[in-house]
């Protein structure tokens, strides 16, 4: 079982529609959270960061984390086809001077 | 304008070729590491680096070197390379300290998308 799952969609909406993006994890130690999109042939760019559990909103993007759950969501209001990418989520221990575990992406396509 | 660049960006090359993957930063960041990604597997880190001589192996280490003899540089060097090796890598750099906003900010290159015959 992988540390993180992410379904790898794709996921076609039309414009304007909410998306709404989910990662769920099994150990229950990581604490830091993030959302990284990537577009086609581009590296990923960090999006939204949390730590630990709730939500955090900038423009037209929520995070949440439920560690109860361990289960952490990326909602994006009035989509635009330029959202259109990859969404990657990614998670890291407390105090861990290395790494980010990702998870798969998924693949995001706004249509006009 | 700050970055990170890689070269070559599409290397083909066959069984057993030396090659190296060269990264570059000009963020003055301490911490660098290198990932490769694969259809399904998402982002796994292969080696990181948290200041110069200093190096650790990532989730997936096998059959990479990596060196960091200076803070903006840190190629990847694939000795024998493989088959399972044709990927899609991504050096990163992150500013120091252990959290927060800007911490957590990795700056990825472009990427160098490797075949192995």
């Amino acid at each position: 079982q992988k540390e993180v799952e992410q379904d790898p969609g794709p996921l076609s909406v039309p414009e304007g529609a909410i998306v709404s993006l989910n990662c769920t994890y099994s150990n229950s130690a990581f604490q830091y959270f993030m959302w990284y999109r990537q577009y086609s042939r581009k590296g990923p760019e960090l999006l939204m960061y949390t730590y630990s559990s709730g939500n955090k909103e900038d423009g037209r993007f929520t995070a949440q984390v439920d560690k109860s759950s361990k289960y952490i969501s990326l909602f994006i209001r009035d989509s635009q086809p330029s959202d259109s990418a990859t969404y990657l989520c990614a998670m890291r221990f407390s105090g861990s001077a290395r790494q980010l575990t990702f998870g798969s992406g998924t693949q995001l396509t706004v249509l006009p | 304008e700050a970055q990170v660049t890689q070269n070559p960006r599409y290397l083909i090359t066959v069984t057993g070729k030396k090659l190296t993957v060269t990264c570059s930063q000009n963020m003055n960041h301490e911490y660098m590491s290198w990932y490769r990604q694969d259809p399904g597997l998402g982002l796994r880190q292969i080696y990181y680096s948290m200041n110069v001589e200093v190096t650790d192996k990532g989730d997936v280490p096998e059959g990479y070197k990596v060196s960091r003899k200076e803070k903006r540089n840190f190629p990847l060097i694939l000795e024998s390379p493989s088959p399972n090796q044709t990927s899609l890598y991504f050096c990163a750099s992150r500013p120091p300290g252990l959290a927060g906003q800007n911490q957590e900010t990795q700056y990825f290159g472009p990427g160098t998308r490797l075949l192995v015959l």
